[in-house]
């Protein structure tokens, strides 16, 4: 069974630049998460989708970033601009809907300079 | 605010020791707490405590809950250089309409084990 995965692996911008990562989740997952782990911490959950409808975005900076799940399948977050503080790695997880085994993909690594 | 808080942040043991590893939690809505272990990619599931005081084991490594004291331990005996990593907790809330809160996991910040040989 292919896992999450993400794209791309790396990327450096600079501030107020703009970038987007993506995620294709495990097939048939219904729902699709993207987590923030800022280095030294745990990671924080940014966006919950179940199919292409979002469930909470409450911790989504909304000023700067976006996330869509068009189709209910793929995703993407972006941000824009970026600040330094996005500096991080974006994790993309499913789930099958009322299973509780969360699956991550590596991640995206932002390093805003 | 949940908060989940694990230490210590980090230790350096060498091969065959024993260490644990704790986290405490304070959250809202309790279901279970989840033990994750992170090398330099995605973090990979270790154990899913949902009942206080009932050991999961796996190998050598074991973990236990205790949601009157709102804790939970992690312990690998005989430790190996492979077991180097960030370990993460987490809680997750019981789920809402449809299964939809099984994926919001509150962690904490992690410990960091490295193992020297």
């Amino acid at each position: 069974e292919a896992g999450v995965a993400q794209s791309p692996r790396y990327k450096i911008i600079e501030k107020r630049q703009s970038v987007a990562f993506w995620c294709n989740p495990i097939s048939g997952h219904a729902t699709l998460y993207w987590y923030q782990q800022i280095l030294g911490q745990g990671p924080k959950l940014l966006i919950q989708f179940q199919n292409n409808g979002v469930v909470d975005d409450s911790q989504l900076p909304k000023d700067r970033f976006s996330a869509e799940r068009l189709k209910g399948v793929d995703s993407t977050l972006k941000i824009q601009p970026a600040k330094l503080e996005d500096s991080a790695v974006y994790l993309c997880a499913s789930s099958s809907l009322r299973l509780w085994e969360l699956f991550f993909g590596e991640g995206s690594r932002l390093t805003v300079l | 605010e949940d908060k989940v808080v694990q230490s210590p942040l980090s230790l350096v043991v060498h091969e065959g020791d024993t260490v644990t590893l704790n986290c405490s939690y304070e959250v809202t809505n309790f279901r279970s707490l989840l033990w994750y272990k992170q090398e330099k990619k995605a973090p990979t599931f270790l154990f899913m405590l949902t009942s206080s005081g009932i050991e999961k084991k796996s190998g050598r490594l074991s973990s236990i809950l205790d949601k009157k004291e709102l804790f939970s331990i992690l312990n690998i005996t005989a430790t190996q250089t492979g077991d180097s990593a960030v370990y993460l907790c987490a809680v997750a809330p019981p789920p809402g309409a449809g299964g939809t809160s099984y994926g919001k996991l509150t962690f904490g910040q992690g410990t960091i084990l490295t193992v020297h040989p």
